[in-house]
């Protein structure tokens, strides 16, 4: 069975300043993970995503986000805000290779983040 | 490339209808899965389709259903309809074990 946690139903920052969502994980087998981004009245757009291979995986509009299997993390940062990044944010994990269910995307319930002039 | 296309945007039903909504995957992804999005239960997966075949279901009762058609595009119907199927259901395709793109989704309300 897999479970995604996110800390946080809502994140405010200021323009300019460090954006960091945060993401906990649980997976009986090796995960993928992935950040998806949603805009008001539209689909989810994904941001990057964790398969194997480096940790630390960069994705669209300046994100990056690193998997942290010790803490069962993948926590989304970036290191400057613009007001184009306010909208709502979902982790996703997935079953990775050896799973038998990786079809399936379980979800978060998502941070709202607010970004302020 | 196009992306991923649902139809319609928006539809509004009355209690104790049905529903189908359509889903047309990326060109070249042969595998389409269906999400339910509401406010309380957030993101949820109702089953994915790979090759016409159901491989994977969500937790939902079984006047929720769907299928595959060869040329990947897909189909899902919600029967006797309750106001509580009031959502916003995407749809998602991928190729392998690439990223899922999603769609805009359909906003189904129920009256």
């Amino acid at each position: 069975a897999q479970s995604v946690t996110q800390l946080g139903s809502h994140v405010s920052v200021s323009e300019g300043a460090l954006v960091l969502l945060r993401c906990n994980y649980s997976s009986s087998v090796p995960p993928y993970l992935f950040w998806y981004v949603q805009y008001p009245n539209q689909g989810l757009q994904l941001l990057l995503k964790y398969t194997t291979g480096a940790t630390l995986v960069k994705g669209i509009n300046g994100f990056e986000a690193e998997f942290k299997k010790s803490e069962t993390s993948f926590h989304l940062t970036k290191p400057s805000a613009h007001m184009s990044d306010a909208a709502e944010y979902f982790c996703a994990v997935t079953e990775g290779a050896g799973g038998t269910s990786y079809g399936k995307l379980t979800f978060g319930q998502g941070t709202i983040l607010t970004v302020h002039p | 490339k196009a992306g991923v296309t649902q139809t319609p945007r928006y539809l509004i039903k009355t209690r104790g209808q049905q529903v189908t909504l359509s889903c047309s995957p990326i060109s070249g992804h042969r595998s389409v899965s269906w999400y339910q999005q509401t406010p309380g239960q957030g993101l949820q997966f109702l089953f994915e389709y790979f090759s016409e075949t159901q491989r994977n279901k969500g937790n939902f009762p079984g006047r929720f259903s769907g299928r595959q058609f060869s040329n990947s595009r897909s189909e899902m119907n919600v029967s006797t309809l309750e106001l509580g199927d009031s959502a916003l259901y995407l749809c998602a395709s991928r190729r392998d074990r690439e990223g899922y793109t999603f769609g805009s989704g359909t906003r189904l309300t129920v009256v």
